[in-house]
């Protein structure tokens, strides 16, 4: 059974870090490209980036509105999707999906975790 | 990176038909995938592709398209498919994706 766990949201400070973490099991995280999407209070769902899978040396992408501040890399070996922010600002507060990309062309997310909320605020 | 569009909410009688739209230039050459979310929870996966649902789904959910528009269509509602609705595709670039700002659907 495929499961993707999110943790280490919390509350932060602005322009503080934090590191979230999802944490797979049920398929072999390297043969799949993995997605953050965020989601802020009685807001819609927002891309936040992506790392694609082992055959494409895991390289990444992000949306606009958090490049240069945002870093996701993955753990094979703990079958681990990190997703690093730094310089975090009031407009980051939200709930943090993981979802994993599903394969085989006909792009989309077909498992997301439970979320994990982040509250950035002074 | 290009933007998808849709109602913001649509109402349709149990047992009856509704049709939800998604709109943008990136779906002239990427299908759009659909998610529904119910308050509390995360997203899920309803459609994708030319009408594919992923094990689970209902079959009164369908997908098509014309141009840069995808339409999501819900034929005979249940009092159960009342939640939010979000399109997703990639962008024109190819690089990254957008998700459309959610159709709210009431079934009355």
């Amino acid at each position: 059974e495929v499961q993707l766990v999110e943790s280490g949201g919390g509350l932060v400070r602005p322009g503080r870090s934090l590191r979230l973490s999802c944490t797979t099991s049920g398929f072999t995280l390297g043969d799949y490209a993995m997605s953050w999407v965020r989601q802020a209070p009685g807001k819609g769902l927002e891309w936040v980036g992506f790392t694609r899978r082992k055959t494409f040396a895991g390289t990444t992408e992000y949306a606009a509105s958090v490049r240069g501040r945002f870093t996701i890399s993955r753990e094979e070996s703990k079958s681990i999707v990190y997703l690093q922010m730094n310089s975090l600002k009031t407009e980051d507060t939200g709930v943090y999906y993981c979802t994993r990309e599903g394969v085989g062309g006909s792009n989309r997310f077909d498992y997301w975790g439970q979320g994990t909320r982040v509250t950035v605020s002074s | 990176s290009s933007e998808l569009t849709q109602d913001p909410a649509v109402s349709v009688a149990l047992g009856q038909t509704v049709r939800i739209t998604c709109q943008g230039d990136s779906l002239q050459n990427y299908y759009a995938s659909w998610y529904q979310q119910k308050p509390g929870q995360a997203p899920v996966l309803v459609i994708y592709g030319q009408n594919i649902r992923p094990s689970g789904i209902p079959d009164r959910f369908s997908v098509s398209s014309s141009g840069n528009t995808a339409f999501l269509t819900i034929a005979g509602a249940q009092a159960e498919d009342e939640a939010d609705f979000y399109c997703n595709s990639r962008d024109s670039s190819g690089n990254e994706y957008v998700f459309g700002p959610g159709t709210k659907v009431t079934v009355l």
